[in-house]
Order: C-alpha cells, then sequence, then structure tokens
C-alpha cells in the first residue's frame, strides 16, 4: 500500500458544481496534513491546512477522519480558475524532521 | 519580497555532462529540500537539508549531489551518473519545527538531450 494515495482524476466538473476528493494515508501515527495546489507546469502552492476538527476557508472546506484514515477536500460553487492538481500532503510524525510525504495529486477540470 | 528563487527556469544539457540547479530563498528557514517531479507523478525527495553543513539523502539521492554553506541557499548538481536526469525540479524550505509546511520556488525544468 503506498504512503498516501489519491484517485488521479480527472474531475470534470461543471462551473457552479460541488466536487470533493479523499487522499488516504498507511502511517495512523500521521500528525499534521495539508492540501497543496498545482498549476499546470507550475509549483505546488499551500492551499489549506487540514485540522482535526476540520476547517472552512471560503469555498473550501478540508476535513480529517483518523479513524479511516483519510483526508477530504471539498470544493463548492467551482470556478473555472479552480481548475488544477490538488495534491494531498501528510508529514508522518512529531518531533525533528520527518519525511513529508506528497500524494501524486487530483486533478479538477471546471468545464463552462 | 520574501520567497524561494530557482534558476533557470529551463535549462538543456547534453548527457553525460554534470549540471547545478540554483536554489535561493530569503525566508530565513532553516530546512531546504529538493524534489523531483515526471510526469503523472509525484514529488520525489533527492536531499534535504535541516541546518548549514548538514544534509541527508532522500529517497533519490543516486546520481545527484548537494551542499549548505549558507543558510540562504542549496544548490543540486545533477551528475552523469543519474540515468534519467529529464525532469521537472523543485526545491522548497520550510521552518524546522513540525507541522512542516514547505514554501516552493517555481521549479527548473531540466532537459537532457
Amino acid at each position: 500500500r503506498k504512503e498516501v494515495e489519491q484517485d488521479p482524476g480527472p474531475f470534470n466538473v461543471p462551473e457552479g458544481a460541488t466536487v470533493a476528493f479523499n487522499c488516504t494515508y498507511s502511517n495512523s501515527a500521521s500528525q499534521s496534513f495539508f492540501w497543496y495546489r498545482q498549476d499546470c507546469r507550475k509549483e505546488p502552492k499551500l492551499l489549506m491546512s487540514v485540522y482535526s476538527s476540520g476547517n472552512e476557508d471560503g469555498r473550501f472546506t478540508a476535513q480529517l477522519n483518523r479513524a479511516s484514515q483519510y483526508i477530504s477536500l471539498l470544493i463548492r460553487d467551482s470556478k473555472l480558475s479552480d481548475s488544477a492538481t490538488y495534491l494531498c500532503v501528510v508529514n508522518p510524525s512529531p518531533g525533528g524532521y520527518q519525511k513529508v510525504t506528497f500524494g501524486t495529486g487530483t486533478k479538477l477540470q471546471v468545464i463552462p | 519580497d520574501g520567497g524561494i528563487t530557482q534558476s533557470p527556469k529551463y535549462l538543456f544539457r547534453k548527457e553525460g555532462q554534470n549540471v547545478t540547479l540554483s536554489c535561493e530563498q530569503n525566508l530565513n528557514h532553516d530546512a531546504m529540500y529538493w524534489y523531483r517531479q515526471d510526469p503523472g507523478q509525484g514529488l520525489r525527495l533527492i536531499y534535504y537539508s535541516q541546518i548549514v553543513n548538514d544534509f541527508q539523502k532522500g529517497d533519490i539521492a543516486e546520481g545527484y549531489s548537494v551542499s549548505r554553506e549558507k543558510k540562504e541557499s542549496f544548490p543540486l548538481t545533477v551528475t552523469s551518473a543519474q540515468k534519467n536526469p529529464t525532469a521537472f525540479y523543485l526545491c522548497a524550505s520550510s521552518i524546522r519545527q513540525t507541522p512542516i509546511t514547505q514554501y516552493f520556488g517555481p521549479g527548473t525544468r531540466l532537459t537532457v538531450l
């Protein structure tokens, strides 16, 4: 089993739709979780951290399910500008440097 | 403005030549990282450094070398021993404490002919 797994997509959704991505992780000791956004041929940029209680930033909601070992990203009212690849990132353990693991990404295409 | 710079953006080299990719940050971050990204794949860690004059191998260090003589700089050399060097190379930095939030440079796209 991969350390971090994502559905590669692509997810093709119409403007205004709600779309959700999941990311599963294998290390139950993982402590920190993030979603990054990567536009085509550009660097990844931090979208949001994922907190245990779930968190929201405008149209974006991130949630963590420790029991089932997955995180999710929900995008409401999709915009054309949301088209990108969304990377799930996991920090395995606290205390000093631990390897940061990236998922392979889920590609989202928002269609007019 | 604070940030991470990588140069050049595009780089072409002949097979068998060593090439050095530049990465500079003015975020005052202790930790710096080099990743490689191939089409349809996630980021794979090549080397990382937590402090000046110290660095560790990542998952795919073979054929690469780094140095960390200054806090701001973490150059990566792609040697002729790297069998498949054509890729998108990303440099990142972060503070040392967890959670590790990484900030990325714009990347260098290396093509070996």
